[in-house]
C-alpha cells in the first residue's frame, strides 16, 4: 500500500515562532487531509489539499503532487497549536486514508 | 455546520463481551469508514462501506468485526468477542464520495479489561 512518511516527529516551538511540516508519500493520490489531533484525541480537519495552496488564518497548507510531498505551515505559533499533527493520503486505486506517522508539536509560552 | 457524532464517547467492557460503537454520519454522505488508534500510534484504516456493503477491509477487520447501517441515519461497528489489544480510540468517518474529504467524529474510546 502507499507509504506516508512524515518530519520532523517531533517540534518544539518558542510562542511566535513559525515553523514547517512535511508529508512525503510513496504513491499517486486522489486525497490527501491535515489533521490536528487535540489532547481529547479529537481529529480536527486542517486542510483537504490534494493539490495546490490553501491557507487558513496562521495555517497554510501546499502539496506538489508531481512531487509527492505537502508542507503545513503554521505561522505566529501559539500554545493552543500544540498536539500531534497528522497527514493522510488516499491512493490512485483506494478508498481509505493512509495515515503518516505524526508531528508532535509543543509550543512554549 | 454538519458533523459526524459517535456514541457512547468512552466504554469499558471485559474481555469477551460484544460491544456495539455508534456513529451518526453527515446526513448527504455516501461513503462511511472506521479507524482506529491505539494510544500513542498512529491512526489505522479498518473498513469502508458504500452502497450497503463492504467496500474495502484492512488484515485487522476480521471475523470478529462486522459493520451495518440499520437505518438510514446510522452505522454500526460491532466487535463480537473484545479482546485486551482492541483497547483504542475508534473513529468514524463520512465522505461525499470516495476521494473527496473525510470528515470524522469525535471517537469512542473503548478500553477492553
Amino acid at each position: 500500500g502507499i507509504q506516508v512518511e512524515q518530519s520532523p516527529p517531533d517540534l518544539i516551538l518558542q510562542e511566535g515562532a513559525n515553523s514547517t511540516l512535511r508529508c512525503n508519500f510513496s504513491d499517486s493520490v486522489n486525497n490527501l487531509q491535515w489533521f490536528h489531533q487535540n489532547p481529547w484525541g479529537q481529529l480536527i480537519n486542517l486542510f483537504y489539499i490534494p493539490s495546490g495552496t490553501k491557507q487558513n488564518g496562521r495555517l497554510s497548507a501546499t502539496t506538489v503532487a508531481t512531487e509527492r510531498y505537502s508542507l503545513l505551515y503554521i505561522s505566529s505559533s501559539q500554545t493552543t497549536d500544540s498536539g500531534v499533527y497528522f497527514c493522510a493520503v488516499v491512493g490512485s486505486n483506494d478508498y481509505k486514508l493512509s495515515f503518516g506517522a505524526g508531528t508532535t508539536v509543543t509550543v512554549r509560552a | 455546520e454538519p458533523e459526524v457524532t459517535q456514541t457512547p464517547s468512552h466504554q469499558v467492557t471485559q474481555m469477551g463481551q460484544e460491544v456495539i460503537l455508534r456513529c451518526v454520519p453527515i446526513s448527504n454522505h455516501l461513503y462511511f469508514y472506521w479507524y482506529r488508534q491505539i494510544l500513542g500510534q498512529k491512526v489505522e484504516f479498518l473498513v469502508s462501506f458504500y452502497n450497503n456493503e463492504i467496500s474495502e477491509k484492512s488484515e485487522i477487520f476480521d471475523d470478529q468485526f462486522s459493520v451495518e447501517r440499520p437505518d438510514g441515519s446510522n452505522f454500526t461497528l460491532k466487535i463480537r468477542s473484545t479482546k485486551l489489544e482492541d483497547s483504542a480510540m475508534y473513529f468514524c468517518a463520512s465522505s461525499a464520495s470516495y476521494s473527496s474529504e473525510q470528515y470524522f467524529g469525535p471517537g469512542t474510546r473503548l478500553t477492553v479489561t
